[in-house]
């Protein structure tokens, strides 16, 4: 059983809608971390999260921490082919020394 | 770029060999860390070190040891492959202690017959 749940694992879409990706837990996290990981490579950082509320925009990408640090989401406005990949969200809890990961789910957006 | 290289890049062994994949950083980070990753997993942490010869377990460590007799390399060693063992290793490292942030090198594609 994974400490971190993403929800859903697959997501089609069409260019240009809108797609959100869960991260929930029953644990409380320090800060909450999402990467996007493309075939062949490694997990690149997109953006932490650390308090409880905190809202973070990155261009079309909005990010939530829940209030009471538990759960996470990444909001996706107007999606591009380009944001096709492996979305992560990794947790970590205190003294931060070691980061818990999600299943991951997987984004396809079609042209 | 966060200056980490990951060798070999990909591997085919058999079955009961022992194999050695090599983490290198040029940047003197005090922590470092293996994953591996498998399809609906995500990454799991395998082992990680805080410094030379300073190692700790991480949720999957069964199969597995690790060394870190300099800071800019952290070696992982499966003492007798076995199939189970087929993944996607990943090393990363944390830059700055009291934050959390890792960043990931390009991963090891390792097959075990």
């Amino acid at each position: 059983t994974q400490l971190l749940e993403q929800s859903p694992q697959f997501l089609s879409i069409q260019e240009g809608e809108n797609l959100t990706v869960y991260c929930n837990s029953s644990s409380v996290f320090s800060s909450l971390q999402w990467y996007r990981q493309e075939p062949g490579e490694g997990p690149v950082l997109l953006v932490t999260v650390v308090t409880g509320g905190e809202v973070k925009k990155l261009k079309r990408l909005t990010f939530q921490f829940g209030d009471a640090r538990k759960d996470s989401s990444l909001h996706i406005t107007a999606a591009q082919p380009g944001d096709t990949g492996l979305y992560l969200c990794a947790g970590s809890q205190a003294a931060g020394n070691k980061l818990t990961f999600g299943g991951g789910t997987r984004v396809l957006v079609k042209p | 770029d966060a200056g980490i290289t990951q060798s070999p890049r990909h591997k085919v062994t058999e079955t009961g060999t022992p194999v050695t994949l090599r983490c290198h950083q040029t940047e003197n980070h005090r922590y470092m860390y293996w994953y591996r990753q498998d399809p609906g997993h995500g990454l799991r942490l395998i082992h990680y070190s805080y410094g030379v010869k300073d190692t700790d377990k991480g949720e999957v460590s069964d199969g597995y040891s690790v060394s870190r007799s300099k800071t800019e390399d952290f070696l992982l060693t499966l003492e007798s492959a076995t199939s189970s063992q087929t993944s996607v290793y990943f090393c990363a490292i944390r830059p700055i202690a009291g934050q959390y942030t890792q960043y990931f090198g390009p991963g090891t594609r390792l097959t075990v017959l």
